[in-house]
């Protein structure tokens, strides 16, 4: 099993649905979680750490389950500008930050 | 918040010439910094993880005589792409940590070897 996975997509969906992407970790050790989005040929940008009792930002919502270890990402009312790749990093140690491979989202109008 | 300055944005240099890229924290001292390599429509990939004073750790894969990384000080690392060839031509970011987790991102630096 990958150490951090992600479904590479591209999920297209229209402007204004919800969409959601899961992002799986190997190691039950890991320490924080976080989502990052980056838009392309520019560098990565934090959207939102992921706390364990969960958290809101506007129309983002990141969980964790620690049990089944995973992390989600939902976006409500979807907008053309939330197009972008998404990207799961964990923080397994202190120096140790993995990446996942990203979803790419497209926003349909 | 915290910022990440790295330099040059863009470079184009000649096949077999070395070519260095700067990441420097601005506002803290980062106790380690990473540095990552992304081809256009993939992920990034993580290269190598460079501590102040000590020696980077590598990724599987990558040519630690070929990427040199100097950590000098808390807010700067350094990675020098030796003898660069057409195939280096990537876009090389690097990140850094002031520990808990979160990583602060440089702009990145798109490199082309001719």
């Amino acid at each position: 099993r990958k150490e951090v996975e992600q479904d590479p997509g591209p999920f297209n969906v229209p402007e204004g649905a919800t969409v959601a992407f899961n992002c799986t970790y190997s190691n039950s050790a890991s320490q924080s979680f976080f989502w990052y989005r980056q838009d392309c040929r520019k560098e990565p940008k934090l959207l939102m750490s992921v706390y364990s009792s969960g958290n809101e930002d506007g129309r983002f919502t990141a969980q964790l389950n620690r049990a089944s270890q995973y992390i989600s990402l939902l976006i409500r009312d979807s907008k053309l500008s939330d197009s972008a790749t998404y990207l799961c990093v964990v923080n397994v140690a202190w120096d140790k930050i993995i990446f996942g491979k990203g979803t790419r989202l497209h926003i349909l109008p | 918040g915290a910022v990440v300055s790295q330099h040059p944005s863009r470079v184009i240099c000649k096949s077999g010439t070395s070519v260095k890229i700067e990441c420097r924290s601005l506002d803290f001292q980062a106790t380690t910094m990473f540095w990552y390599r992304q081809f256009p429509k993939q992920s990034l990939m993580l290269m190598a993880t460079s501590n102040e004073g000590s020696k980077a750790t590598y990724e599987q894969g990558v040519e630690k005589d070929k990427f040199l990384i100097n950590h000098a000080s808390l807010t700067l690392s350094t990675l020098t792409v030796t003898s660069a060839h057409p195939e280096d031509s990537s876009f090389y970011i690097c990140s850094a940590t002031r520990g808990g987790g979160e990583l602060f991102f440089g702009e990145g630096s798109r490199l082309t070897v001719l």
